[in-house]
């Protein structure tokens, strides 16, 4: 079955820095690929996909890339600001499962 | 609705007892998943509906969990006779469409068996 490996797992930034997470998966016919952050109490929130027939996907500060020969995906944050600070899942998704497997996650730390 | 919404929010049971977890997906939503998490790990997938057929029960971890969806919008997870192993947070998800579609979480139930 499809396995997400995530890193790091822990990264501190200063505010305004990039940060970077990247996950390698497993199954090559894994076709649908969402980030998650999680704050503490909180149930994960979806902050951003893509999808295997495209390669990069951004939205404001955020930014996802997708390596399908090389079976890896990476979130890229930009001008990092303190309220980003928070644990980082990705995802990947078989064909046809509907189910997401998760990578281990990353704890983000922004310092002012 | 305005997201997914779970109960109770904690939940503490005694070794033996058996659980119940609520979970009202977003109105419209195809789909239902039951996550588990465990503290500092990412959530691990239990069981998948589509309205109300159960299509994939592959990860309830043994016979004494049990979920259903029987009007194809509110779920419950049971958990019979409880362990303390099965101490995590329990996920909620929904999303519109059958597959590969953007999953929303609730906020979780935290079950602690003592």
């Amino acid at each position: 079955g499809e396995n997400v490996e995530q890193h790091p797992s822990t990264l501190s930034v200063q505010e305004g820095d990039s940060a970077v997470i990247k996950c390698t998966y497993s199954d090559s016919a894994s076709n649908y690929f969402p980030w998650y952050k999680q704050e503490l109490g909180k149930g994960p929130q979806l902050i951003i996909d893509i999808r295997s027939n495209v390669g990069e996907k951004k939205d404001q500060r955020i930014a996802v890339t997708l390596n399908k020969t090389a079976k890896h995906f990476s979130l890229h944050i930009t001008e990092t600001q303190p309220e980003d600070s928070a644990v980082y899942f990705c995802a990947a998704s078989p064909p046809d499962t509907g189910k997401l497997i998760f990578g281990q996650g990353t704890t983000l730390q922004v310092k002012p | 609705g305005a997201g997914v919404s779970q109960s109770p929010r904690y939940k503490v049971a005694k070794r033996g007892q058996d659980v119940a977890l609520r979970c009202d997906p977003i109105s419209g939503h195809v789909s239902l998943f039951w996550y588990q998490q465990a503290l500092g790990q990412g959530p691990e997938f239990l069981t998948y509906f589509q309205n109300e057929a159960q299509l994939d029960k592959s990860g309830l971890p043994s016979d004494r969990f049990f979920a259903e969806r029987p009007e194809g919008s509110v779920s419950t997870l049971k958990i019979q006779r409880t362990q303390q192993e099965d101490s995590a947070v329990y996920l909620c998800a929904s999303s519109f469409g059958p597959s590969n579609q953007p999953q929303h979480f609730g906020d979780g139930t935290r079950l602690s068996i003592l």
